[in-house]
């Protein structure tokens, strides 16, 4: 079965220290990966994603994140955190098989960052 | 603001009963996906359409059920409503059918009672 493991639940950190999330997953075949991103009182919104090609990858607001298939992570990263970076983040996983489609999010790490 | 709109906004429905929620998608988006998010946990995958079929599916028993129609717009439909069935419903657009890039809507919160 297809999971999303994101270990941290809540993190707490000062503006300008360095962040990684962590978030592992389940899956024997292709998969997509993503992260999202909800900032308080707004919609989920895509932080970056990962189809093919450089595993490293670049998203907005200065976020990047390494798929290292060999250890089936997916780790969000950002070098210096503002306080504007509090928000909820979720990693998920899309599978698709035969051109049918299965999504499975992580259950979200919430990042207090503070002034 | 994404351009997908769900309605109503909140809703409080009795246990067995049936509710039908809805949800607009972005214009140009020809694929929507339906999520459940309790309180506290991460959303989880109902349904996805692609031009009007179902093309995925997660783990929801099948009185929860959909429609996409020609516009693109979209139903969720729960029948035998549950007191567990309280959460967060969000929908999704995408334009394409693997979904490289989903739009997510602000959510309709479903009470059950």
């Amino acid at each position: 079965a297809q999971s999303v493991s994101q270990h941290n639940h809540h993190v707490i950190l000062s503006e300008a220290a360095s962040l990684e999330l962590g978030c592992n997953y389940s899956y024997g075949g292709t998969v997509n990966l993503f992260w999202y991103v909800q900032y308080p009182g707004q919609h989920l919104q895509l932080l970056l994603k990962y189809f093919s090609g450089d595993p490293l990858v670049k998203g907005i607001k200065g976020f990047e994140a390494e798929f290292i298939k060999s250890k089936f992570s997916f780790n969000l990263r950002k070098p210096s955190v503002q306080w504007s970076d509090t928000a909820e983040y979720f990693c998920a996983v899309n599978s698709h098989s035969g051109g049918y489609q299965k999504v499975t999010f992580g259950t979200g790490t919430k990042l207090q960052v503070i002034p | 603001e994404t351009g997908v709109t769900q309605s109503p906004t909140h809703l409080i429905k009795t246990r067995g009963q049936q509710v039908t929620l809805r949800c607009s998608s972005q214009s140009g988006h020809n694929t929507v996906s339906w999520y459940q998010q309790a309180l506290g946990q991460g959303p989880q995958f109902i349904f996805q359409y692609y031009r009007e079929e179902e093309n995925g599916r997660g783990n929801f028993p099948p009185r929860f059920s959909g429609l996409q129609f020609p516009n693109y717009s979209s139903e969720l439909n729960v029948n035998a409503l549950e007191l567990d069935d309280s959460a967060l419903y969000l929908c999704a657009s995408g334009w394409d059918r693997e979904n490289t890039e989903a739009f997510f809507g602000q959510g309709t919160r479903l009470t059950v009672v």
